[in-house]
């Protein structure tokens, strides 16, 4: 058990509507990652929060936001959704920064039909 | 866009023997580089971090080295255990200036028993 917690495990949706992913992580750690992990591809970045700041963006959709919260817990928000966001979307914590290993939650298998 | 590669793509490997694959990065603009294993149905764990030209790592039979100057990484488990069969990826980090992890796209590793 990596200690971060990604609810709902599994989501099933139709195109053009919104849901909301929730990450808590680790105790004391103070970054959070969100990465999506697509058909056939590897995870892809798409954002970091440190500390309720945002620090890095990768290739993240105009139609997907994130933000994180005081008490360190992240949610990822999806909209309009397509076919294509169908994906397994992780959420990782760290204690600071890069230098330290990612511990990576059990992921929020979305499916939009 | 930074490239990772990881080669092999997968790898079959009898139970006892020893095995090797490798991560290819930017060596231009080098921060750190991490590695992980991921077993199926799982979500990714960490294995190592490294920074420095030269490190090397290990933990119980699997290690890694690191050369910076010419930019790969190399994992090495010795002894295959049929519970060694997972998907190893590596992640890179630059210098830019931000924080993102940049992940191969793995080695899937077999282990035949």
């Amino acid at each position: 058990d990596s200690g971060v917690t990604q609810t709902p495990k599994h989501l099933i949706t139709a195109t053009g509507q919104r849901v909301t992913l929730r990450c808590s992580p680790r105790s004391g750690d103070l970054s959070v990652y969100w990465y999506q992990q697509s058909l056939d591809q590897g995870l892809q970045f798409l954002i970091q929060y440190y500390n309720g700041e945002e620090r890095a963006k990768g290739n993240i959709l105009e139609r997907f936001s994130a933000q994180q919260f005081p008490d360190l817990h992240s949610e990822l928000n999806l909209s309009s959704l397509e076919l294509g966001d169908s994906a397994l979307y992780f959420c990782a914590s760290s204690v600071r920064d890069i230098n330290s290993p990612l511990h990576f939650g059990n992921g929020t298998r979305l499916t939009v039909t | 866009i930074l490239n990772v590669e990881q080669s092999p793509q997968s790898l079959h490997v009898q139970e006892g023997d020893s095995t090797n694959f490798t991560c290819s990065f930017p060596s231009s603009n080098f921060y750190a580089l991490h590695w992980y294993r991921w077993e199926t149905a799982k979500s990714p764990e960490a294995l190592f971090v490294m920074t420095l030209n030269g490190d090397e790592k290990k933990k119980g039979r699997i290690s890694a080295t690191l050369n910076t100057k010419e930019g790969y990484s190399y994992l090495y488990i010795k002894g295959s255990q049929p519970e060694d069969s997972a998907t190893y990826l590596c992640a890179f980090i630059s210098n830019f200036g931000n924080e993102k992890l940049t992940f191969g796209t793995g080695t899937r590793l077999t282990i035949i028993p």
